[in-house]
């Protein structure tokens, strides 16, 4: 089974804090992904990664980066942690471009429910 | 942008009863659909995938359809049981870029025994 594996569960940040948000899959997947989710609005992407090194912009960068030095980790970073950052993040992976065999299917990690204050 | 829409934020159906939720999208048709489950804290999970050149797709209890001239997917859950209720995503994937996905903002159906 696919395991994808988010370090923190609960966070709670100031104002203006750094904040790393890890994440790790064993699968080998090419694509790993950073969603938010907040009530009545979704899953939003922030950011997605398709090869080690290699980011794209997704639909709410603003506020967020990433960084994927390994191809089974993928890390989100707020660089200064404001109020309407918090949410639950999800990270996610799939195998690659390959949709015809596998559809590309997200596999999710549990989420981190950051809370700042 | 490609959107997606759920057509409902909750559904209340008794045991037993099939529940049938939508799912809408704009412009073109994506290359297939998907339909993830999501529990209360925790992070979605795939139930199925319905191609364009699809009509139908069953998994156990569950029935997707994929109507590409309605634009429209539905999803059904047969002989509900209250262990199904749950959040109910629906997500495309672009063309350009066909692993990247665009999620609704999901339908929460309650089963009541």
């Amino acid at each position: 089974d696919v395991k994808v594996t988010q370090s923190s569960r609960y966070l709670v940040k100031r104002t203006g804090e750094k904040v790393f948000l890890e994440c790790v899959q064993d699968m080998d997947h090419e694509n790993m992904f950073w969603y938010r989710q907040d009530p009545g609005l979704g899953l939003r992407l922030i950011y997605f990664s398709y090869d080690v090194k290699m980011k794209e912009k997704g639909d709410i960068p603003e506020g967020y980066s990433v960084s994927r030095e390994k191809k089974e980790r993928f890390s989100l970073i707020l660089e200064s942690a404001s109020t309407n950052q918090t949410s639950m993040y999800l990270c996610a992976s799939s195998l690659g471009q390959d949709y015809r065999s596998s559809g590309n299917t997200i596999y999710f990690g549990e989420g981190s429910w950051l809370t700042v204050v | 942008s490609q959107k997606i829409e759920q057509n409902s934020e909750a559904l209340n159906i008794q045991e037993g009863k099939t529940a049938t939720l939508t799912c809408n999208y704009t412009n073109y048709s994506p290359a297939y659909l998907q339909w993830y489950r999501q529990d209360p804290g925790r992070g979605p999970v795939f139930l199925l995938l319905i191609r364009e050149n699809e009509k139908e797709k069953r998994k156990e209890r569950l029935k997707v359809t994929f109507d590409t001239t309605l634009k429209q997917s539905l999803f059904h859950i047969t002989a509900s049981q209250p262990a199904d209720s749950a959040t109910y995503l629906c997500a495309r994937a672009e063309r350009s870029n066909d692993y990247k996905l665009s999620f609704g903002a999901g339908t929460t159906v309650t089963v009541r025994a």
